[in-house]
């Protein structure tokens, strides 16, 4: 497809299991962003790539988040021992490149984790 | 803590101009605004951005005062489909970490 494209769209897990996230961005896009969205609130950062490297993983809030691209192409963002406040709308995006006034970030409609 | 400031919602008639205000006072010489949208269950969606001139494209006009310390984001003539939650936002040293606020929710009332 043309967009961003993000699977699951809907997880619904138990406490304490692993969860993985998956992205396919806009083919030849290099840059790659993850955004966390609780309900009703704004975009929270949570990492970028360059390529396959990850210049920015100030955004994870713990280290139970990990993620990871490769080829330049699909990232997974993995969850490890889920806990009820990872509820929420994990977003993706996109983009041809990171620098400044780089223009616009591509989103996928997001995949919505709820953590039982 | 968001860079800006958004009424939390507008209302705007169907046809009419939507005129969404946005302040960003602490705003740097090299940052950039941008204005995305969402749109309910939906990601987000790029509208347009813009430095120091105003700028328009086939969605809105983007107006940016001369000290560059508010700007106004401007759907021409507005529909029933532009009912979401508009961001404005200030771009830090490059555009990946973009710091998004509430935003303000514009319902578009026939």
């Amino acid at each position: 497809g043309a967009g961003v494209s993000q699977s699951p769209s809907n997880k619904v897990t138990e406490k304490g299991k692993d969860v993985e996230l998956r992205c396919d961005p806009i083919s030849g896009h290099t840059a790659l962003y993850w955004y966390r969205q609780s309900l009703g609130q704004g975009l929270e950062f949570l990492i970028y790539f360059q390529g396959n490297s990850a210049p920015d993983k100030s955004g994870l809030p713990s280290d139970r988040f990990s993620a990871e691209r490769t080829g330049g192409s699909v990232s997974t963002l993995t969850i490890q021992r889920t806990q009820q406040e990872d509820s929420a709308v994990y977003l993706c995006a996109s983009s041809l490149n990171s620098g400044q006034g780089a223009g616009e970030l591509f989103f996928g409609e997001g995949s919505r984790l709820t953590v039982l | 803590d968001a860079k800006t400031t958004q009424p939390p919602s507008m209302d705007c008639a169907e046809g009419r101009a939507a005129n969404l205000p946005c302040n960003h006072s602490t705003i740097s010489g090299n940052e950039y605004v941008y204005w995305y949208r969402q749109i309910h269950s939906q990601g987000p969606q790029y509208i347009i951005h813009g430095l120091k001139n105003n700028e328009t494209n086939e969605m809105a006009s983007l107006i940016i005062t001369e000290d560059r310390k508010s700007s106004t984001l401007i759907l021409p003539h507005a529909t029933l489909r532009d009912t979401a939650v508009y961001y404005c936002i200030v771009s830090p040293d490059s555009n990946y970490q973009l710091i998004w606020g509430a935003g303000t929710k514009l319902i578009i009332k026939p």
